[in-house]
């Protein structure tokens, strides 16, 4: 069955730093998202994407959040520079969009932190 | 926005019984609702979910109710195994539009006691 894919599952770096988490959702999905999880905690809605586009964002994704889909392929998330409050679980996600299929399939996550 | 809450937050069995787990939603506009189970450092998996024209739906040992008019869904696990053993997330979410973003409930952390 296919999945979706994260790299990379585990990520270090510094407050202030740019970090770049990549995706690689299942092919012919059309809807992409990203989710985190702060340990112990809920998971969080981040931002959706469709059609080359955000189509919703939560108020975490605030102006050091940026998403992209550089090819047909991957669906990357950025941020620019680091807080230790961003230290948690990055959850990539993405749905079909045909057939009345509302099932969101998770990757296997990046654990960043942030120190 | 929408708002879950869920409970319990902790919940413990004896193998071969039953667990029940209950969510709320805020938004009368929500239409779908899943259940994510994700065990120790994995992604959370879907196991069931609803949408808002049934009120009942049932795979093997798992079923899930909805009651729309109290804004309420419930997870039933019967005839409960040690592999069940798992943190159990709700979800709602205003589906059929294009975003489709899931809310979660705060989680529900079943042990299963051999």
């Amino acid at each position: 069955e296919p999945e979706v894919t994260q790299t990379p599952s585990h990520q270090v770096t510094q407050m202030g730093q740019e970090v770049i988490l990549r995706c690689v959702p299942i092919s012919n999905h059309l809807y992409f998202y990203w989710y985190r999880q702060i340990l112990g905690q809920k998971v969080e809605f981040l931002v959706s994407f469709y059609n080359n586009e955000i189509s919703e964002k939560s108020e975490i994704f605030d102006d050091q959040f940026s998403v992209e889909r550089p090819d047909g392929s991957n669906f990357t998330l950025k941020i620019r520079s680091t807080k230790l409050e961003d230290s948690a679980m990055y959850f990539c996600a993405s749905r079909a969009g045909t057939g009345g299929n509302y099932e969101q399939y998770f990757g296997p996550g990046t654990r960043l932190t942030v120190t | 926005g929408e708002n879950v809450e869920q409970h319990p937050s902790t919940l413990s069995v004896q193998e071969g019984d039953s667990a029940v787990i209950k969510c709320t939603y805020s938004d009368s506009a929500s239409n779908y609702f899943p259940w994510y189970k994700q065990e120790l450092g994995k992604r959370p998996q879907l196991i069931i979910d609803i949408r808002s024209n049934v009120g009942e739906k049932k795979d093997q040992r798992i079923a899930v109710t909805l009651n729309k008019t109290a804004k309420h869904f419930s997870l039933h696990i019967t005839e409960t195994q040690p592999e069940d053993s798992a943190v159990y997330f709700c979800a709602a979410s205003l589906s059929g539009f294009g975003n489709e973003k899931l809310t979660f409930g705060t989680g529900t952390r079943l042990t299963i006691i051999p």
